[in-house]
C-alpha cells in the first residue's frame, strides 16, 4: 500500500499487560512520529524518529513508554505494565523531512488509521 | 500539552452552508496547519499557512492567519454530507519537525 498502516488496528489489554504496537511507514519517508490521541481530544505528541535515531522521545508520559525504529523503517510503540489511562488511539504518522535539509517546505506529516488500545 | 484550542468545540450546520472554525494558539510558531479526522479516512491534511501569510485558499477551503492575536480560522463555503468530521488547527513551533494539536471542532452538516 501507499501510505502509514498500523497494527493492530484494535487491541484489548489487561490492565498491567505489555502490548507492542506497530507502524509501517511509507516507504523511503525518513521521519516518523508517534501521537496518542484520548477521546474527545486532539493527538498529542509523543516521539520522533529521524531515520533509526529518536531524536525527541520529550512526549512520553512515563518511563513504561518505549519506542525503537532500528532499521529506520518500521517502528514499535512499547507500553509495560499497561494502565487504563493509557486507553487511547495511537497514531503513527511519517514525512520526508531530513535535518537541516527541506526536501519541501514545510514538514507535512502523513498519518496512519490508528491503533485503538483499551485497557480494562 | 495542547497549543491550541479551537472554536467552537461543536459545530451543526445545514448542509450548503459555509461552517467557520476558529483556532487561538499560544507561542510563536513558523506554521499553521488544519487537519480534518473522520472514521473512514483518519486524520488528513487539508491546508497550511505560513507565519508570514495572512490567507490561503484551497478549493472550498479558506484559512485565515492573524500573528498579533495569535489566531486562525477555517471557512469551509458550501458545504456537504462528507464534510461532517473533526477539524484541528496545528501549529509547528519554530521549525520544531513536531505537530502540536489543538482539541478539535466537531462539525455536523445535516441533510
Amino acid at each position: 500500500g501507499a501510505g502509514v498502516s498500523q497494527s493492530p488496528r484494535y487491541k484489548v489489554a489487561k490492565r498491567g499487560q505489555d502490548v507492542a504496537l506497530r507502524c509501517d511507514p511509507i516507504s523511503g519517508h525518513v521521519s516518523l512520529f508517534w501521537y496518542q490521541q484520548a477521546l474527545g481530544q486532539g493527538p498529542e505528541f509523543l516521539t520522533y524518529f529521524q531515520n533509526e535515531a529518536q531524536l525527541d522521545k520529550s512526549g512520553l508520559p512515563s518511563d513504561r513508554f518505549f519506542a525503537e525504529r532500528p532499521e529506520g523503517s518500521v517502528s514499535t510503540l512499547k507500553i509495560q505494565r499497561t494502565q487504563q489511562e493509557d486507553s487511547a488511539v495511537y497514531l503513527c504518522a511519517s514525512s520526508t523531512r531530513l535535518a537541516g535539509l527541506l526536501i519541501r517546505s514545510y514538514n507535512e506529516q502523513f498519518f496512519g488509521p490508528g491503533t485503538r488500545l483499551t485497557v480494562l | 500539552s495542547q497549543q491550541g484550542e479551537e472554536d467552537p468545540q461543536a459545530l451543526s450546520i445545514q448542509e450548503g452552508e459555509n461552517a467557520t472554525m476558529n483556532c487561538s494558539y499560544k507561542t510563536s510558531i513558523n506554521n499553521l496547519q488544519w487537519y480534518r479526522q473522520n472514521s473512514g479516512r483518519g486524520l488528513v491534511h487539508l491546508i497550511l499557512i505560513r507565519s508570514n501569510e495572512r490567507e490561503k485558499h484551497s478549493g472550498r477551503l479558506r484559512v485565515t492567519l492573524d500573528t498579533s492575536k495569535k489566531s486562525s480560522s477555517l471557512l469551509i463555503t458550501a458545504s456537504r454530507a462528507a464534510d461532517t468530521a473533526s477539524y484541528f488547527c496545528a501549529t509547528s513551533p519554530n521549525r520544531d519537525d513536531k505537530i502540536i494539536f489543538g482539541k478539535g471542532t466537531r462539525l455536523h452538516i445535516l441533510p
